[in-house]
């Protein structure tokens, strides 16, 4: 059985660029999330899809973070423009209903 | 906010019990307790989940007091492979949109 696949798992960016992070979720889940984190504040969500529908969308990360759902199984999260602050490991999860969380390894994202 | 409190650390030898406390003094009737941990470089792996009373699966077993304000998970004959940070979550299951709220964890360190 597949788990989640996070690509990619490392990402050197410099500020001001535009990255895109990828994540295929568990077939068959319909639930997927995105989080952020680091070590000060932790695991932070930041959209939620149900069956691809935008859930939700993280309130603070709103301007610069954008994440899709264009199947059900491949979703992407766009940081644009970055900045040296969204440094972090951003992790990818997916859940079939009712049922626990499955994480992804993470991708280090490092913005110089 | 975290509806949970943990200590931030705890230290075991090899082959011990370890049990790692959680307190939820304002848990809600609909609340379920879930037990993640996390080891570097991955992201959290789904342990247990409880209501009330007693749990215990191939990994690990959770104990809810009667009153369901604090539970206690149990790792028996811990090994350096343990070593991650667990994180007790609290969240309404019935709610078809549950999310988790992530706290700081335990951090359990193992000693050869």
């Amino acid at each position: 059985d597949a788990g989640v696949t996070q690509t990619p798992r490392h990402e050197v960016a410099e500020k001001g660029q535009t990255i895109i992070l990828k994540c295929e979720p568990v077939s068959g889940h319909n639930d997927l999330f995105w989080y952020r984190q680091t070590k000060i504040q932790g695991l932070e969500l930041l959209s939620y899809f149900r069956s691809k529908s935008l859930m939700e969308d993280g309130g603070a990360f709103k301007d610069r973070f954008k994440a899709e759902m264009l199947n059900s199984s491949f979703s992407t999260l766009k940081i644009q423009p970055t900045e040296p602050k969204d440094s972090a490991v951003y992790l990818c999860a997916s859940r079939d209903w009712g049922s626990e969380q499955y994480f992804g390894p993470g991708t280090r994202l490092t913005v110089l | 906010l975290a509806k949970t409190t943990q200590p931030p650390s705890m230290e075991a030898y090899e082959g011990q019990e370890v049990n790692v406390s959680c307190s939820h003094t304002n848990i809600a009737t609909s609340e379920y307790i879930y037990w993640y941990r996390q080891v570097p470089h991955q992201g959290p792996q789904f342990i247990i989940q409880g209501y009330k009373d007693y749990v215990v699966n191939e990994v690990a077993s959770l104990f809810i007091s009667a009153d369901r304000k604090l539970s206690t998970l149990s790792l028996p004959w811990v090994s350096l492979r343990d070593a991650a940070v667990y994180y007790c979550i609290v969240t309404d299951r019935m709610d078809s949109n549950y999310q988790l709220i992530w706290g700081s964890g335990t951090k359990l360190i193992i000693k050869p």
